[in-house]
Protein backbone atom coordinates (compact mmCIF):
# COMPACT_ATOMS: atom_id res chain seq x y z
CA UNK A 1 0.00 0.00 0.00
CA UNK A 2 0.90 3.53 -0.44
CA UNK A 3 2.30 5.33 1.97
CA UNK A 4 0.76 8.74 3.51
CA UNK A 5 1.79 12.20 4.62
CA UNK A 6 -0.45 13.73 7.22
CA UNK A 7 -0.03 16.79 9.26
CA UNK A 8 0.31 15.85 12.79
CA UNK A 9 -2.29 18.01 14.53
CA UNK A 10 -4.41 20.83 13.46
CA UNK A 11 -6.90 23.04 14.87
CA UNK A 12 -10.24 24.44 13.42
CA UNK A 13 -13.36 26.71 14.41
CA UNK A 14 -16.57 25.07 15.32
CA UNK A 15 -18.97 25.80 12.58
CA UNK A 16 -15.99 26.44 9.58
CA UNK A 17 -15.19 23.88 7.02
CA UNK A 18 -12.33 21.64 8.10
CA UNK A 19 -10.07 21.02 5.15
CA UNK A 20 -7.46 17.65 6.32
CA UNK A 21 -4.68 17.49 3.67
CA UNK A 22 -3.33 14.01 2.68
CA UNK A 23 -0.12 13.68 0.46
CA UNK A 24 0.10 9.88 -1.21
CA UNK A 25 2.38 10.54 -4.25
CA UNK A 26 3.21 6.83 -5.02
CA UNK A 27 -0.13 5.75 -4.93
CA UNK A 28 -0.86 3.59 -7.63
CA UNK A 29 -3.94 3.80 -10.45
CA UNK A 30 -5.60 1.41 -8.47
CA UNK A 31 -5.39 2.40 -5.05
CA UNK A 32 -8.50 4.11 -2.94
CA UNK A 33 -7.85 6.76 -0.56
CA UNK A 34 -9.91 6.06 2.26
CA UNK A 35 -10.55 7.94 5.74
CA UNK A 36 -11.09 6.63 9.15
CA UNK A 37 -11.06 9.03 12.14
CA UNK A 38 -10.76 7.70 15.63
CA UNK A 39 -12.41 10.05 18.76
CA UNK A 40 -10.69 9.38 21.61
CA UNK A 41 -9.38 6.27 21.64
CA UNK A 42 -12.54 4.64 20.45
CA UNK A 43 -12.46 2.29 17.73
CA UNK A 44 -11.78 3.82 14.90
CA UNK A 45 -14.76 4.89 12.56
CA UNK A 46 -14.84 4.95 8.34
CA UNK A 47 -15.89 8.14 7.01
CA UNK A 48 -15.27 8.20 2.98
CA UNK A 49 -13.28 6.60 0.02
CA UNK A 50 -12.20 7.58 -3.69
CA UNK A 51 -10.87 6.57 -6.30
CA UNK A 52 -10.13 9.84 -8.65
CA UNK A 53 -13.83 11.44 -8.52
CA UNK A 54 -14.80 13.60 -5.88
CA UNK A 55 -17.33 11.84 -3.59
CA UNK A 56 -19.49 13.23 -1.18
CA UNK A 57 -21.66 12.03 1.75
CA UNK A 58 -23.42 12.84 4.84
CA UNK A 59 -20.10 13.09 7.28
CA UNK A 60 -17.46 14.73 4.90
CA UNK A 61 -16.09 15.67 1.32
CA UNK A 62 -13.30 13.90 -0.17
CA UNK A 63 -11.09 15.90 -2.68
CA UNK A 64 -8.91 13.78 -5.04
CA UNK A 65 -6.50 15.67 -6.68
CA UNK A 66 -6.58 14.72 -10.69
CA UNK A 67 -2.51 13.20 -10.80
CA UNK A 68 -4.26 11.70 -7.74
CA UNK A 69 -1.15 12.54 -5.50
CA UNK A 70 -3.18 14.25 -2.57
CA UNK A 71 -6.59 14.62 -1.41
CA UNK A 72 -8.53 16.35 1.05
CA UNK A 73 -11.10 15.80 3.83
CA UNK A 74 -13.55 18.59 4.70
CA UNK A 75 -15.90 18.35 7.31
CA UNK A 76 -18.32 21.22 6.22
CA UNK A 77 -19.40 22.34 9.67
CA UNK A 78 -16.92 21.19 12.23
CA UNK A 79 -18.45 20.30 15.31
CA UNK A 80 -17.14 19.83 18.88
CA UNK A 81 -17.90 16.26 18.50
CA UNK A 82 -15.28 16.32 15.22
CA UNK A 83 -12.51 16.61 17.66
CA UNK A 84 -10.25 13.25 16.51
CA UNK A 85 -7.56 11.64 14.97
CA UNK A 86 -7.97 11.68 11.38
CA UNK A 87 -6.15 8.69 9.24
CA UNK A 88 -5.45 9.02 5.30
CA UNK A 89 -4.91 5.33 4.05
CA UNK A 90 -4.15 4.12 0.55
CA UNK A 91 -4.88 0.54 -0.09
CA UNK A 92 -5.80 -1.34 -2.89
CA UNK A 93 -10.09 -2.47 -2.93
CA UNK A 94 -9.43 -6.05 -4.77
CA UNK A 95 -10.15 -9.71 -2.84
CA UNK A 96 -6.45 -10.59 -3.48
CA UNK A 97 -5.43 -7.59 -1.48
CA UNK A 98 -7.32 -8.41 1.61
CA UNK A 99 -8.93 -6.15 3.82
CA UNK A 100 -6.10 -4.88 6.21
CA UNK A 101 -5.43 -1.25 7.12
CA UNK A 102 -2.19 0.19 8.13
CA UNK A 103 -2.54 3.07 10.04
CA UNK A 104 0.18 6.01 10.56
CA UNK A 105 0.00 8.82 13.14
CA UNK A 106 -2.72 10.48 11.49
CA UNK A 107 -3.93 13.99 12.23
CA UNK A 108 -5.41 15.24 15.76
CA UNK A 109 -8.02 18.03 14.63
CA UNK A 110 -9.12 19.95 17.59
CA UNK A 111 -12.28 21.68 17.42
CA UNK A 112 -12.42 24.64 19.27
CA UNK A 113 -15.41 26.97 20.24
CA UNK B 1 -27.65 1.36 13.49
CA UNK B 2 -26.36 -1.95 13.86
CA UNK B 3 -22.40 -2.31 15.80
CA UNK B 4 -19.77 -4.53 17.07
CA UNK B 5 -19.68 -4.88 20.46
CA UNK B 6 -16.91 -5.89 22.80
CA UNK B 7 -16.58 -7.34 26.12
CA UNK B 8 -14.74 -6.62 28.92
CA UNK B 9 -14.54 -3.12 28.24
CA UNK B 10 -11.75 -3.35 30.97
CA UNK B 11 -9.21 -6.10 31.88
CA UNK B 12 -6.70 -6.25 34.60
CA UNK B 13 -4.48 -9.81 34.80
CA UNK B 14 -1.73 -10.90 35.59
CA UNK B 15 1.38 -11.72 33.66
CA UNK B 16 1.60 -15.25 32.43
CA UNK B 17 -2.61 -15.20 33.01
CA UNK B 18 -4.45 -16.18 29.65
CA UNK B 19 -7.05 -13.90 28.90
CA UNK B 20 -10.04 -14.07 25.99
CA UNK B 21 -11.68 -10.91 24.06
CA UNK B 22 -14.95 -11.45 23.45
CA UNK B 23 -16.58 -9.63 19.89
CA UNK B 24 -19.97 -9.61 18.60
CA UNK B 25 -19.53 -8.56 14.75
CA UNK B 26 -22.89 -6.86 12.79
CA UNK B 27 -24.91 -9.52 12.21
CA UNK B 28 -24.73 -9.64 8.17
CA UNK B 29 -20.84 -9.44 7.97
CA UNK B 30 -18.62 -12.31 7.17
CA UNK B 31 -15.47 -10.70 7.45
CA UNK B 32 -13.70 -10.20 10.74
CA UNK B 33 -10.29 -8.66 12.06
CA UNK B 34 -8.73 -7.92 15.25
CA UNK B 35 -6.67 -4.83 15.56
CA UNK B 36 -4.90 -3.33 18.74
CA UNK B 37 -3.54 0.36 19.99
CA UNK B 38 -0.86 0.72 22.83
CA UNK B 39 -0.92 4.03 24.78
CA UNK B 40 0.10 6.60 22.83
CA UNK B 41 0.69 4.68 19.75
CA UNK B 42 -0.83 3.64 16.35
CA UNK B 43 -3.75 1.12 15.34
CA UNK B 44 -2.11 -1.83 14.38
CA UNK B 45 -3.28 -4.99 12.42
CA UNK B 46 -3.22 -8.38 14.25
CA UNK B 47 -5.25 -10.43 12.01
CA UNK B 48 -8.35 -11.09 9.48
CA UNK B 49 -10.68 -13.99 9.81
CA UNK B 50 -13.24 -15.33 7.35
CA UNK B 51 -14.97 -18.98 6.94
CA UNK B 52 -13.44 -20.35 10.14
CA UNK B 53 -10.06 -19.62 9.40
CA UNK B 54 -7.21 -16.66 9.16
CA UNK B 55 -7.31 -14.84 6.22
CA UNK B 56 -3.88 -12.74 7.22
CA UNK B 57 -2.01 -12.04 10.25
CA UNK B 58 1.06 -9.83 10.96
CA UNK B 59 4.11 -10.23 12.65
CA UNK B 60 2.83 -9.29 16.25
CA UNK B 61 0.59 -12.29 16.06
CA UNK B 62 2.41 -15.26 16.88
CA UNK B 63 1.83 -17.96 19.10
CA UNK B 64 0.49 -16.77 21.83
CA UNK B 65 -2.48 -15.62 19.97
CA UNK B 66 -5.93 -17.12 18.88
CA UNK B 67 -8.78 -16.45 17.18
CA UNK B 68 -11.95 -18.38 16.66
CA UNK B 69 -15.77 -17.86 16.00
CA UNK B 70 -16.84 -20.89 18.29
CA UNK B 71 -20.60 -20.48 17.53
CA UNK B 72 -21.23 -18.13 14.97
CA UNK B 73 -21.95 -14.69 16.39
CA UNK B 74 -19.26 -14.48 18.91
CA UNK B 75 -15.82 -13.99 17.18
CA UNK B 76 -12.97 -14.01 20.16
CA UNK B 77 -9.33 -13.32 20.28
CA UNK B 78 -7.06 -15.72 22.95
CA UNK B 79 -3.48 -14.88 24.28
CA UNK B 80 -2.44 -17.55 26.25
CA UNK B 81 0.28 -16.29 28.70
CA UNK B 82 -0.19 -12.52 28.45
CA UNK B 83 3.15 -10.53 28.92
CA UNK B 84 3.62 -6.89 29.70
CA UNK B 85 3.53 -6.13 26.33
CA UNK B 86 0.28 -6.98 25.71
CA UNK B 87 -1.27 -4.13 27.21
CA UNK B 88 -3.23 -2.15 25.04
CA UNK B 89 -6.54 -1.71 23.74
CA UNK B 90 -7.61 -4.42 21.23
CA UNK B 91 -10.31 -3.27 19.02
CA UNK B 92 -12.27 -5.90 16.97
CA UNK B 93 -13.58 -4.90 13.32
CA UNK B 94 -15.85 -6.20 10.91
CA UNK B 95 -17.16 -5.88 6.92
CA UNK B 96 -19.61 -7.29 4.85
CA UNK B 97 -17.07 -7.79 2.01
CA UNK B 98 -13.26 -8.37 1.61
CA UNK B 99 -12.83 -5.23 0.15
CA UNK B 100 -15.87 -3.48 2.19
CA UNK B 101 -15.07 -0.85 4.74
CA UNK B 102 -14.21 -2.02 8.23
CA UNK B 103 -16.07 -1.36 11.40
CA UNK B 104 -14.66 -1.22 14.29
CA UNK B 105 -16.20 -1.54 18.24
CA UNK B 106 -15.70 0.21 21.04
CA UNK B 107 -12.23 -1.54 22.19
CA UNK B 108 -11.81 -3.79 25.19
CA UNK B 109 -8.90 -2.26 27.24
CA UNK B 110 -6.24 -5.15 28.65
CA UNK B 111 -4.09 -4.22 31.14
CA UNK B 112 -1.50 -6.75 32.20
CA UNK B 113 0.34 -6.28 35.85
Amino acid sequence: DAKTTQPPSMDCAEGRAANLPCNHSTISGNEYVYWYRQIHSQGPQYIIHGLKNNETNEMASLIITEDRKSSTLILPHATLRDTAVYYCIVRLRIKAAGNKLTFGGGTRVLVKP
Amino acid sequence: EPEVTQTPSHQVTQMGQEVILRCVPISNHLYFYWYRQILGQKVEFLVSFYNNEISEKSEIFDDQFSVERPDGSNFTLKIRSTKLEDSAMYFCASSVTNTGELFFGEGSRLTVL
